[in-house]
């Protein structure tokens, strides 16, 4: 079958740096995409690796190794209101398959 | 643009009770997509559609049923509720398949008691 493998939880300062990873067991997917979710609300679009490699949008950045099936989404200069979920997903023509989420609680 | 909207925002159920989840995009977005999650989880794809007149089974898709009749409405019915239903449901569309970014609306918050 297909999954996702995540931490549940992560925690970190104000201003530091967060590695959040994900490995998966699938095969024949388009790239890895990383979204946000604040507790209650709608996921957001945060970051697409369809590549091996490093994708860096403004303090996210996201990484992508499809020979070890593992990605990870970097946060830097963490803020307070980055506390939220994070779930990486697979894309699949379309279709997401997600990850279980990892929380992250930035401290101050 | 509203993006993607769903209604109702809250719905509690009795089981066995019918109902329609509707979902209204207005980005001219081909591909619509119904998710669940459940507390804790990640989301499960129920069913999608890649264009008007063509759905088809995402990972969870028993107790559901969907229609496209026209590019931006994607409505869910379920029949006969049951507890196994409450979940948070929401409606996602993007332009393309392989690369593009999917915009979910704010969600429906439904209990099946």
């Amino acid at each position: 079958g297909q999954s996702l493998e995540q931490p549940s939880e992560v925690t970190a300062v104000e201003g530091a740096i967060v590695q959040i990873n994900c490995t998966y067991q699938t095969s024949g997917f388009y790239g890895l995409s990383w979204y946000q979710q604040h507790d209650g609300g709608a996921p957001t679009f945060l970051s697409y690796n369809a590549l091996d490699g490093l994708e860096e949008t403004g303090r996210f950045s996201s990484f992508l190794s499809r020979s070890d099936s593992y990605g990870y989404l970097l946060l830097q200069e963490l803020q307070m209101k980055d506390s939220a979920s994070y779930f990486c997903a697979v894309n699949q023509g379309g279709k997401l398959i997600f990850g279980q989420g990892t929380e992250l609680s930035v401290k101050p | 643009n509203a993006g993607v909207t769903q209604t109702p925002k809250f719905r509690i159920l009795k089981i066995g009770q019918s109902m329609t989840l509707q979902c209204a995009q207005d980005m001219n977005h081909n591909y619509m997509y119904w998710y669940r999650q459940d507390p804790g989880m990640g989301l499960k794809l129920i069913y999608y559609s890649v264009g008007a007149g063509i759905t088809d089974k995402g990972e969870v898709p028993n107790g559901y049923n969907v229609s496209r009749s026209t590019t931006e409405d994607f409505p869910l019915r379920l029949e006969l509720a049951a507890p196994s239903q409450t979940s948070v449901y929401f409606c996602a569309s993007s332009q393309l398949a392989e690369e593009d970014t999917q915009y979910f609306g704010p969600g429906t918050r439904l209990t099946v008691l």
